[in-house]
């Protein structure tokens, strides 16, 4: 049972390229999230989707673009990288109880 | 605001010491409540969880955390910390009525020293 997803692990992007960091869960979970950790700063939500072809903005959205166009997979999208969005970036699902949530393993992105 | 806070942002305890990391959140209604851990290097593992029920929940590797709801708080506890407990712990509150969302605190830091 693989759980969460995510690709690819680390990534080093020059100030305004854009990239796609992958999820994908095989639990069949309606709600996927994605959150960025920053040291002192916990983590924090971006996007967040309740089921495909439904996406909202979290606390910190901007720079970032989601979409949902099937229930296993939830891409979070960097359009044009800046050094502030160097981070460990998280994806995650649930269940529609919220029993718990399950995290991918991480993605570390540097943006110099 | 409505918020999850961690009062300790880094405790350092030696072996077999007992630890308690503080937890409260400022959300009204029905909440469920977790605690996770964050290995050096590693992804958030679920600790325990409070949904309903007995107050008092037992998680993995000897951890409890007592959830008290006059005082918005669900503190965790271990008797006797050990090495290998070094990690992030990070406390999350899901309202009932949050759509799935997860609100995580901003972390405490244990170092165990051996």
């Amino acid at each position: 049972n693989a759980g969460v997803t995510q690709t690819p692990k680390f990534q080093v992007l020059k100030t305004g390229q854009s990239m796609t960091l992958q999820c994908a869960q095989d639990m069949n979970h309606e709600y996927m999230s994605w959150y960025r950790q920053d040291p002192g700063m916990g983590l924090r939500l971006i996007h967040y989707s309740v089921g495909a072809g439904i996406t909202d903005q979290g606390e910190v959205p901007n720079g970032y673009n989601v979409s949902r166009s099937t229930t296993e997979d939830f891409p979070l999208r960097l359009l044009s990288a800046a050094p502030s969005q160097t981070s460990v970036y998280f994806c995650a699902s649930s269940s529609e109880t919220g029993n718990t949530i399950y995290f991918g393993e991480g993605s570390w992105l540097t943006v110099v | 605001a409505q918020s999850v806070s961690q009062h300790n942002h880094h405790v350092i305890l030696s072996e077999a010491a007992s630890l308690e990391l503080g937890c409260n959140y400022s959300y009204g209604g029905t909440v469920n409540l977790f605690w996770y851990v964050q290995y050096p290097g590693q992804h958030l593992q679920l600790l325990l969880k409070y949904f309903s029920g007995d107050p008092l929940v037992k998680g993995i590797k000897g951890f409890e955390a007592e959830f008290i709801k006059s005082k918005f708080s669900f503190n965790l506890r271990k008797p006797s910390v050990q090495w290998s407990d070094t990690a992030e712990y990070f406390c999350a509150v899901m309202p009932s009525w949050g759509g799935n969302q997860f609100y995580f605190g901003t972390g405490t830091s244990l170092t165990v020293i051996p």
